[in-house]
């Protein structure tokens, strides 16, 4: 099945750098990879996502990339700000051949915008 | 906007008692899931439903069960609960998916955190 891992853990930057958080998945048929984003004692709530067919997408502060190739995508964010301290989990959704949907989670990034 | 309700933020209960939590969503979405969030683990899926009286075992499934008599609610019961089932448990729902349909992000509740004691 899929696996996906995620790099850092932990990531610290000065307020106003950019923040970039790796994950990487196992399975080449899988085609959604949404990233949530979840504040201590909240909801994770979706950011942004990319499909298989698109290289980069971007919201803002906020971008992804997608390597097919390589199986990993990748969340920037630049001039980080105190309310984007949290932890970030990324997805990756595989194709099924019936109902129902397969989101294999990252273990998530804590990420910490110092002042 | 999307709203998912879960019964409860706070549980606390005691081992080996029968334990309900309910989860309702209001965009009549086909698919819901149950997951436990532990530090270090991220999520991990308990179970899901794609339909109504339809469900499928996750990563986690031992100790637990699920009902889903109506399409807007979905339950996690933890039959006898245990100590190691201390724990963040997440519901979430999203529209349907699977058989040439493409995938939309899971929206998710605010939690519910569990102590068995």
């Amino acid at each position: 099945g899929e696996n996906v891992e995620q790099h850092p853990s932990t990531l610290s930057v000065q307020e106003g750098d950019s923040a970039v958080i790796k994950c990487t998945y196992s399975d080449s048929a899988s085609n959604y990879f949404p990233w949530y984003k979840q504040e201590l004692g909240k909801r994770p709530q979706l950011i942004i996502d990319i499909r298989s067919n698109v290289g980069e997408k971007k919201d803002q502060r906020i971008a992804v990339t997608l390597n097919k190739t390589a199986k990993h995508f990748s969340l920037h964010i630049t001039e980080t700000q105190p309310e984007d301290s949290a932890v970030y989990f990324c997805a990756s959704i595989p194709p099924r051949d019936n109902y129902g949907q397969n989101f294999v989670f990252g273990p998530g990034t804590r990420l910490s915008v110092l002042p | 906007d999307v709203k998912v309700t879960q019964s409860s933020r706070y549980l606390v209960k005691r081992t080996g008692e029968k334990v309900f939590l309910e989860c309702v969503q209001d965009m009549d979405h086909e698919n819901m899931f149950w997951y436990r969030q532990d530090p270090g683990l991220g999520l991990r899926l308990i179970y899901f439903s794609y339909d109504v009286k339809m469900k499928e075992k996750g990563d986690i499934p031992e100790g637990y069960s699920v009902s889903r008599e109506k399409k807007e609610r979905f339950s996690l019961i933890l039959e006898s609960a245990s100590t190691n089932q201390t724990s963040m448990y997440l519901c979430a729902s999203s529209p349907p998916s699977g058989i040439g349909r493409m995938d939309q992000p899971q929206h998710f509740g605010d939690g519910t955190r569990l102590s068995i004691l």
